[in-house]
């Protein structure tokens, strides 16, 4: 079984519009997750992260992300997208691997903001 | 000032030659990893250094090996390349590892077409 699941390979949205993009967990895996955004023809950014404390993290860009323990999930939602938000993102879990503990992504959904 | 470089930024050749791509850091990190994002855009991790010593290694042919001649420099080598080897490669840095809580900073990728 996939260790993080993105279950919309595609989101289409008209511009100013809310957005969700979902992203599930197995239980089996660390909790810290993580979203990274690929603009295309580009390298992965860091867009927000949850490490521990509050389950409700932001990025600088108005996205937000929920860590929800009993739901196994840790969702993006923006509530007003733009035409600049139109990439590729990510959800990864840090999974232990030997001694070490990597990043695990999930296979990415496609956000496509519509004017 | 690009933090993460990588060269060739598009790479084609023929099956069975050996190519390098090469990746450098300006960020005074001590860990770098590869990663392979296929077709699909499914991203796996690849290999990790820290400190120039080998921290990670998936399940990866051992026609590939990677080379860190310094804490900036994560170099991979392929050899025999074949047709399933294109994808689009990417090189990150972090600082530390912290068990992979650190932020991971992306190059812009190579994308790697074997004919």
């Amino acid at each position: 079984a996939q260790s993080v699941t993105q279950l919309d390979s595609q989101v289409p949205v008209f511009e100013e519009a809310p957005v969700e993009l979902r992203c599930n967990y197995s239980s089996s895996v660390s909790v810290y997750l993580f979203w990274y955004v690929q603009y295309p023809n580009q390298g992965l950014q860091l867009l927000l992260k949850y490490l521990s404390g509050s389950t409700l993290v932001k990025s600088i860009n108005g996205f937000e992300a929920e860590f929800n323990k009993s739901q196994t999930s840790f969702h993006l939602r923006k509530p007003s997208v733009h035409i600049s938000d139109t990439a590729e993102y990510f959800c990864a879990a840090l999974i232990s691997s030997g001694s070490a503990r990597q990043l695990t992504f999930g296979s990415g959904t496609q956000l496509t903001v519509l004017p | 000032d690009t933090a993460v470089s990588q060269t060739p930024k598009y790479l084609v050749t023929q099956m069975g030659n050996d190519k390098s791509i090469k990746c450098e850091q300006n960020l005074g990190h001590d860990t770098m990893y590869w990663y392979k994002q296929d077709s699909k855009k499914f991203l796996k991790i690849m290999f990790s250094y820290n400190n120039k010593e080998l921290i990670i290694n998936e399940t990866v042919p051992n026609r590939f090996s990677p080379k860190s001649p310094d804490k900036a420099h994560l170099n991979l080598h392929i050899n025999s390349l074949e047709l399933g080897d294109s994808a689009v490669y990417f090189c990150a840095s972090s600082l530390g590892t912290s068990g992979g809580l650190n932020t991971q900073y992306f190059g812009p990728g190579t994308r790697l077409t074997v004919l």
